[in-house]
């Protein structure tokens, strides 16, 4: 089961919005509405941002919002911050043969 | 608040076993979710190993599955890794967390502990 394919690299301004891609196929993200997405700052943990394609966990702010459209999933973060500079890891069921997959990481740099 | 702490040696040798624990603390193993193992080579991304059911269900990834086994004792609210036959390629920041088998996601994350596989 390959990695599911990120953009290396995003960018924008403080209060810009940046929008990441996460390409996989219809063997899991085309296939079932089970995407994650989570953020990791240097040294820490993953934090769940985004799970079932569209919804944030309790605390995770209406800024970061996700969307799908067929093999393809993404994550929109709207009103840049500082603190939104960070590595993000998309993720998808993928089948009760190969169960998860994750993506490459997208580093997001807030200019 | 459910937190998870991993906990085993940072080094290991090649060809031996790998040993994790995880212990969670402010939920009941016992009261439901699977239990997941992630892991994440340095400068490197996300990668599942495997997960766990409080009755000892499991499912692993397909590309590790004849190295790994995982196991699970509700007494103490701890599960575990084992990872047979480790090289360098194994070296790793090894997480712990709560898999939402119903849904295919983790949300809530231990700190993760380094695994380096060098003799």
């Amino acid at each position: 089961q390959s990695a599911l394919t990120q953009p290396p690299s995003a960018s924008g301004s403080p209060g810009q919005s940046v929008t990441i891609s996460c390409t996989g196929t219809s063997s899991d993200v085309g296939g079932y509405n089970y995407v994650s997405w989570y953020q990791q700052h240097p040294g820490k943990a993953p934090k769940l941002m985004i799970y079932e394609v569209s919804k944030r966990p309790s605390g995770v702010p209406d800024r970061f919002s996700g969307s799908k459209s067929g093999n393809t999933a993404s994550l929109t973060v709207s009103g840049l911050q500082a603190e939104d500079e960070a590595d993000y890891y998309c993720s998808s069921y993928a089948g009760s043969n190969n169960f998860f997959v994750f993506g490459t990481g997208t580093k997001v740099t807030v200019l | 608040q459910v937190q998870l702490q991993e906990s085993g040696p940072g080094l290991v040798k090649p060809s031996e076993t790998l040993s994790l624990t995880c212990t969670v603390s402010g939920y009941s193993i016992s009261s439901g979710y699977y239990w997941g193992w992630i892991r994440q080579p340095p400068g490197k991304g996300l990668e599942w190993i495997g997960s766990i059911y409080h009755s000892g269900s499991t499912y692993y990834n397909p590309s590790l599955k004849s190295r790994v086994t995982i196991s699970v004792d509700t007494s103490k609210n701890q599960f575990s890794l084992k990872l047979s036959s480790v090289t360098a390629a194994d070296t790793a920041v090894y997480y712990c967390a709560r898999d939402d088998d119903s849904s295919g996601y983790f949300d809530y994350w231990g700190q993760g502990t380094l695994v380096t596989v060098s003799s």
